[in-house]
């Protein structure tokens, strides 16, 4: 079966510090994506970033990295120098499969809250 | 360009009527999905689209009916509401097999079911 899992509920962080929040994947498909989307406080789906199983380098989007472990099923995402606007809950997520479909698996979440 | 948009924003329904989520996107995406949103959960999937004419069940598909007859319009009908069905409703498409693989979600449509 798949599943994201997501094991941290809740995390705090200081501002201008870095921030890891992780995900582990569960999957028998050899083709899947990973991704990881932000929801801010007003409700909406923020696409941050993307990694292909078959991509051999971690992907990064800006202050966005996502340490991608194939071995060990994980894929957590580093947020860098921390801003008050990061406050948000975050959820990983996975397509699997020969045809992907567009179907997201979620995990349940991890509420980021970043202190000044 | 507009997206992936979903009306209404809110909606209060009374036990056992029914309704229809709208959503429309103008990307020419292949693949269209449904998914529910509950308290202290990630979205859960309802129903999906890999192109006009095809739909399939997703983890949730019971109490809703969808259909894709254009490549834009993905509706999503709540047969005979019930208080379980209380929860925020996303619509995302993305591109398919030939292109990037993210999905674009719409804002979320608020449903309390009374």
């Amino acid at each position: 079966a798949q599943k994201i899992t997501q094991t941290q509920p809740g995390m705090f962080v200081q501002e201008k510090e870095a921030v890891t929040l992780d995900c582990t994947y569960d999957t028998s498909d050899q083709s899947y994506g990973l991704f990881w989307y932000k929801q801010p406080s007003s409700g909406e789906m923020i696409f941050l970033i993307y990694q292909g199983s078959y991509d051999e380098q971690n992907a990064t989007e800006g202050r966005y990295s996502l340490n991608f472990q194939k071995a060990r099923k994980s894929a957590n995402l580093v947020i860098s120098a921390s801003q008050l606007g990061d406050s948000a809950m975050y959820f990983c997520a996975m397509m699997s499969g020969v045809v992907w479909g567009g179907k997201l698996i979620f995990g349940q979440g991890t509420e980021l809250s970043v202190k000044p | 360009n507009a997206g992936v948009t979903q009306t209404p924003k809110f909606q209060v329904l009374k036990t056992g009527q029914s309704m229809t989520l709208q959503c429309a996107q103008d990307m020419n995406h292949e693949y269209m999905s449904w998914y529910r949103q509950d308290p202290g959960m990630g979205l859960r999937l309802i129903h999906y689209s890999v192109g006009a004419g095809i739909t399939d069940q997703g983890e949730v598909p019971n109490g809703y009916n969808v259909s894709r007859s254009t490549t834009e319009d993905f509706p999503l009908r709540l047969l005979s509401a019930a208080p379980s069905q209380t929860s925020v409703y996303f619509c995302a498409s993305n591109r398919g097999k030939a292109g990037p693989a993210e999905a674009f979600f719409g804002q979320g449509t608020r449903l309390t079911v009374v």
